[in-house]
């Protein structure tokens, strides 16, 4: 079946530094990806996402990059602050719509100050 | 807008019971996604529904089912509850608007836990 894999599981890094998580799905279907932030306690939330016909976008500190061909996209976040610790997840859709998601398993970062 | 709303937002049960969760979608919202949410597996999808139609199904036994209404308002039912079943049901709603992102926005989820 359809399946995503996200890496790292953890990451931890100094307040100021970048952050890469990478993730490949399975479904050559897949056209749309998104990215959600979950904090503890909470629901997750939309961070940023993308289409399959777009290579890159960015929104401030964060962006996305996807290769089609080789079914791989990541997020990144520059100039981390501790509010950005959290648990991310990356996403590829199925089927037409876009609207049924595969989630990778997660990353749980920790910006330290 | 309202966001997405969940009810309820915690439930306790015993094993071989039945349980139905509900979840409305931001208003004008068409599609809804339901997803089970546990530490060792993360997010699963169960089911789409839009305009009152399953599109999508994912991998979960046939005691999950679901249904949509005319309003679009969602409902998930889950039968002869197993331990297993505990976890975080959440659902999300999107657009479905022409030349958008699917955008999903999750509602706070329903805690299960079954006993």
């Amino acid at each position: 079946g359809e399946n995503v894999e996200q890496h790292p599981s953890t990451l931890s890094v100094q307040e100021g530094d970048s952050a890469v998580i990478k993730c490949t799905y399975s479904d050559s279907a897949s056209n749309y990806f998104p990215w959600y932030k979950q904090e503890l306690g909470k629901r997750p939330q939309l961070i940023i996402d993308i289409r399959s016909n777009v290579g890159e976008k960015k929104d401030q500190r964060i962006a996305v990059t996807l290769n089609k061909t080789a079914k791989h996209f990541s997020l990144h976040i520059t100039e981390t602050q501790p509010e950005d610790s959290a648990v991310y997840f990356c996403a590829a859709s199925i089927g037409q719509a876009g609207t049924a998601l595969i989630f990778g398993k997660g990353t749980t970062l920790s910006v330290s100050s | 807008k309202a966001g997405v709303t969940q009810t309820p937002r915690y439930l306790i049960k015993t094993r071989g019971q039945q349980v139905t969760l509900s979840c409305s979608p931001i208003s004008g919202h068409r599609s809804v996604s339901w997803y089970q949410q546990t530490p060792g597996q993360g997010l699963q999808f169960l089911f789409e529904y839009f305009s009152e139609t399953q599109r999508n199904k994912g991998n979960f036994p046939g005691r999950f089912s679901g249904r949509q209404f005319s309003n679009s308002r969602s409902e998930m039912n889950v039968s002869t509850l197993e331990l297993g079943d505990s976890a975080l049901y959440l659902c999300a709603s999107s657009p479905i608007a022409g030349g958008h992102l699917p955008e999903q926005y999750f509602g706070p989820g329903t805690r299960l836990t079954v006993t």
